[in-house]
């Protein structure tokens, strides 16, 4: 069973659209992220939950809406997004404060286009 | 802020040896992950150093040195399914992870 799965893969919206992505994992962590990853750049951070609370929101603009309902899911709610903000969105998850690495696990992403 | 430095593309020939070299200035540090990324594909977790010295993990071994902010990946007996990217990255508090731009590595036959 994959550990971190996302949907869509792949996704086309206007402007004016309202989409969300979803991410999911069932490796039992505590600790979920969004990142976006644009081509020949490095991961940008986007937002940290912890157990369900948001812990770090990197100055993302506000037109990107994250949502943890519970440890396991969470969205990324778009709406009136811009050109700029084609890339791939990858979801990753960690248990953090176990005393081990905390090593990041990664989903296969959603390759977003914005037209 | 932090700066986190790698090596844009590297080619190398089916079972050679590629050396990849990551380069950090960061505002803490917490361990320093090497991750795979093939193309359109999840990155996934290679090595972990947090202490100097080498680790090694059969064909792959990760190098840190703190005190000169370095790291190598080392590839050894190169496959074609070795190319990929090949993304550094850098643990500078509770969760946070601040990744290089990645190397990507291609092998030829």
């Amino acid at each position: 069973e994959t550990g971190v799965t996302q949907t869509p893969r792949h996704l086309v919206m206007g402007m004016t659209n309202k989409k969300s992505l979803k991410c999911e994992q069932h490796l039992g962590h505590n600790a979920m992220y969004w990142y976006k990853q644009s081509a020949k750049k490095p991961l940008e951070l986007m937002f940290v939950y912890n157990f369900k609370e948001q812990t770090e929101n990197n100055s993302v603009p506000s037109r990107f809406s994250p949502e943890c309902p519970n440890s396991s899911h969470l969205f990324l709610h778009l709406h009136t997004l811009q050109p700029e903000d084609s890339a791939l969105y990858l979801c990753a998850s960690s248990q953090e404060g176990s005393g081990g690495v905390d090593t990041q696990y990664f989903g296969p992403g959603t390759r977003l286009t914005v037209l | 802020g932090q700066n986190i430095d790698q090596p844009t593309e590297m080619t190398a020939t089916e079972g050679a040896i590629v050396q990849i070299n990551c380069t950090y200035q960061t505002s803490g540090f917490n361990g320093l992950f090497w991750y795979q990324q093939h193309a359109g594909e999840a990155p996934t977790f290679l090595s972990y150093n947090v202490l100097d010295g080498l680790e090694e993990k059969g064909r792959f071994s990760s190098f840190l040195s703190r005190s000169k902010g370095y790291s190598y990946l080392l590839l050894k007996e190169l496959q074609m399914k070795d190319s990929a990217s090949y993304l550094c990255a850098v643990r500078d508090g509770d969760y946070k992870l601040s990744f290089g731009a990645g190397t990507t590595v291609t092998v030829r036959a």
